[in-house]
């Protein structure tokens, strides 16, 4: 069966530290791979999607940048944190192909920049 | 924006009851689907409803679709405590855009 893998579970960071988050997929192959970000009690933004290796598309200028060096490792970086930048931030990944493909979220990384 | 607004952005009830939650959204779509977030944890995926289908069942979930009014319904029937959540609406065309959430708490 498929399972993913996302840590830390939580962070808390000072303002301009670096940041790297990592998610890997277990049990597909060249999986669709996503992350998002929610504010406290706000839904989903996403912020990058990955149809395959060092394939990345972002949704929204930001001070966060992704790669995706293998297969089913997807990362989430920043040389600078700032403090806008807390939030929940999830992975997910979907099977490749046409649309109607759900997403599987991990449990998330809870980042705190002070 | 084709994102999804659910409404209410927060439902209390009892157990047993039903909870009824919709989303509307702007463009046209592939499909739509649900999903629920138990707190501080990830999110799960409870159905999908593809753009030419009208209602859709999956245990105690029943989802409605009217593209007319770009809308959908999710019903939670004979609700549990354990039904305590919230609860996401997400359409389709290109890629998958959220909704703000229904927070649901189903007293015991």
């Amino acid at each position: 069966s498929q399972t993913i893998h996302q840590w830390p579970a939580t962070l808390v960071q000072p303002v301009g530290s670096p940041l790297s988050l990592e998610c890997t997929v277990e049990g597909t192959s060249n999986p669709n791979l996503y992350w998002y970000r929610q504010a406290a009690g706000r839904g989903l933004q996403l912020l990058f999607y990955s149809v395959g290796i060092g394939q990345i598309s972002s949704e929204v200028p930001q001070n966060l940048s992704a790669s995706r060096p293998q297969d089913r490792q997807f990362i989430l970086s920043s040389k600078k944190l700032l403090l806008s930048d807390s939030g929940f931030y999830l992975c997910a990944w979907s099977h490749r192909g046409p649309d109607n493909s759900p997403l599987h979220f991990g449990n998330g990384t809870r980042l705190t920049v002070t | 924006s084709q994102q999804g607004e659910e409404d209410p952005q927060a439902l209390s009830i009892q157990e047993g009851e039903n909870a009824t939650m919709n989303c509307s959204y702007k463009t046209s779509i592939n499909n739509l689907q649900w999903y629920r977030q138990n707190s501080g944890r990830g999110l799960v995926h409870l159905i999908l409803i593809r753009s030419n289908e009208r209602e859709k069942h999956s245990g105690r979930l029943r989802v409605t679709l009217d593209t007319s009014k770009k809308s959908s319904s999710l019903l939670i029937t004979a609700s549990r405590a354990a039904d305590t959540a919230s609860y996401f609406c997400a359409t389709e065309r290109h890629k998958l855009i959220f909704g703000t959430g229904t927070r649901l708490q189903v007293f015991p």
